[in-house]
């Protein structure tokens, strides 16, 4: 079952931040984050094990609470390079996603 | 490396012909993914494979498609008869573990 990402877009300034949030309603082992940019494959950012391990990727940073079976990913002072379409994977025992419809990002100057 | 290899880029063809989708993972990644992206349904799973074995099929949506991976540098996603429905962007992604994955490049497949 996809998971269900908050919100399905997000419009931003250089230098403001966002915040993403991915919800399941099965119990997550892991949780994936990829960006895909228009036109383009999605790209791997991170993965988030169970254990609430708080990870980063210069100002993107994702956090998992496995108890409430949720992901949130911030974008801290977003450049326009972060525009494009982030998507969350869920993941039982097999650490296989199923990802969500995505959350289109778009930065403006 | 050259990273995942798709081919063609672009796909046109009739309804009820056949198309053949082509992959060439990373060298040395043991897990091969087919996805398909349309605006409906996102990006969807249709089938992975572990060292040239299926694994999980689920994804596929009906008998018209198949699935092979004759060797651990190609597999092959094909669709007989095609229909315009199945018109999407086919994405094959490999990875070493499950953790990572890097995605070819696509494929547009438009079916009239």
């Amino acid at each position: 079952q996809q998971p269900v990402q908050s919100p399905q877009a997000v419009i931003l300034r250089e230098g403001e931040d966002a915040v993403i949030n991915c919800s399941s309603s099965k119990a997550l082992y892991s949780v994936h984050w990829y960006r895909q940019k228009h036109g383009e494959a999605p790209v791997f950012l991170m993965i988030l094990l169970k254990g609430g391990e708080q990870k980063g990727h210069d100002k993107i940073s994702a956090s998992f609470n496995e108890k409430k079976q949720q992901s949130s990913l911030y974008l801290t002072a977003s450049q326009l390079s972060y525009s494009g379409t982030y998507f969350c994977g869920s993941s039982g025992g097999s650490y296989i996603p199923t990802f969500g419809r995505g959350t289109s990002l778009i930065v403006h100057p | 490396d050259a990273g995942v290899i798709q081919s063609p880029r672009h796909e046109v063809t009739e309804m009820g012909q056949e198309v053949t989708l082509r992959c060439k993972p990373i060298s040395g990644h043991d897990y091969l993914f087919w996805y398909r992206q349309t605006m409906m349904r996102g990006l969807e799973l249709l089938i992975y494979f572990n060292n040239n074995v299926p694994i999980d099929d689920s994804g596929m949506p009906e008998d018209r498609f198949s699935a092979k991976m004759p060797n651990a540098s190609f597999s092959t996603l094909k669709i007989q008869p095609s229909e315009p429905r199945d018109s999407a962007v086919y994405f094959c992604a490999s990875s070493r573990d499950t953790y990572e994955q890097y995605f070819g490049p696509g494929t547009r497949l438009t079916v009239t």
